[in-house]
């Protein structure tokens, strides 16, 4: 009964390359979350969508690009990958867009560019 | 599977009192690391505190100090007058910690902090 699923959970690829993160909630909620942990633990957020509409969108680079075919889903693409790119990426939705709402994080994903 | 868990979803405050967040996590892992995230309206998250395991000694930053129980797998954050700016999401993570390995955030879901005047 997992709520909030990312795959690949591991990712290792060679700079330059295309590649996407999937995530996908079974919770019925609108809003879902990319988030970025680097290697201080640090974690920024990158991207929210809500019902498939984007709502927050960081100052990241625009090889980021986030797509929500559906508000069960909300992938990450990255093209171009850089070595800096390399962290854990998070996945969370919630029931709305509120600030103060209870978030359900995936289990993360490990990028790591070579 | 190492899971966290808030318990207490919305919690309020006075302003210059004191509150406690509460946080247990289960783990069979021996070294480890423990988070207080703090995430404002903005939803940037703020690292509030951080805990390793195996030091004995609770961690404190300014108004912000930890109970951490190891036996009883609990990670309690206390502030210490509380200000309005306070007012946030808090969230409580656990950081299994592997030599070379891949390391991975476990979150809380979360405790919904309102400091009033």
């Amino acid at each position: 009964d997992t709520a909030v699923s990312q795959t690949p959970k591991y990712l290792v690829t060679q700079m330059g390359n295309d590649k996407s993160i999937k995530c996908e909630q079974n919770l019925g909620h609108d809003t879902m979350y990319w988030y970025k942990q680097d290697s201080k633990k640090f974690l920024k957020i990158m991207f929210s969508y809500n019902n498939k509409e984007l709502i927050i969108n960081e100052t990241v680079p625009n090889r980021f690009s986030p797509k929500s075919p559906d508000k069960a889903h909300l992938n990450l693409h990255i093209n171009s990958l850089e070595l800096g790119d390399s962290a854990v990426y998070f996945c969370a939705s919630s029931q709305d867009e509120g600030p103060m709402e209870t978030q359900y994080f995936g289990p993360g994903t490990r990028l790591l560019v070579l | 599977a190492q899971t966290v868990t808030q318990s207490q979803p919305e919690m309020s405050v006075q302003e210059a009192e004191t509150v406690t967040l509460s946080c247990t996590y289960d783990t069979s892992e021996s070294n480890y690391y423990l988070f207080w995230y703090k995430q404002p309206p903005s939803r940037q998250m703020i690292l509030v505190i951080r805990q390793e395991a195996y030091k004995q000694q609770n961690a404190t930053e300014n108004r912000f100090s930890v109970n951490f129980q190891k036996a009883a797998k609990s990670f309690s954050l206390k502030i210490s007058d509380s200000q309005l700016g306070d007012t946030a999401m808090y969230f409580c993570a656990f950081l299994p910690f592997f030599q070379g390995g891949s390391e991975k955030l476990v979150f809380g879901k979360g405790t919904k902090l309102t400091v009033n005047p």
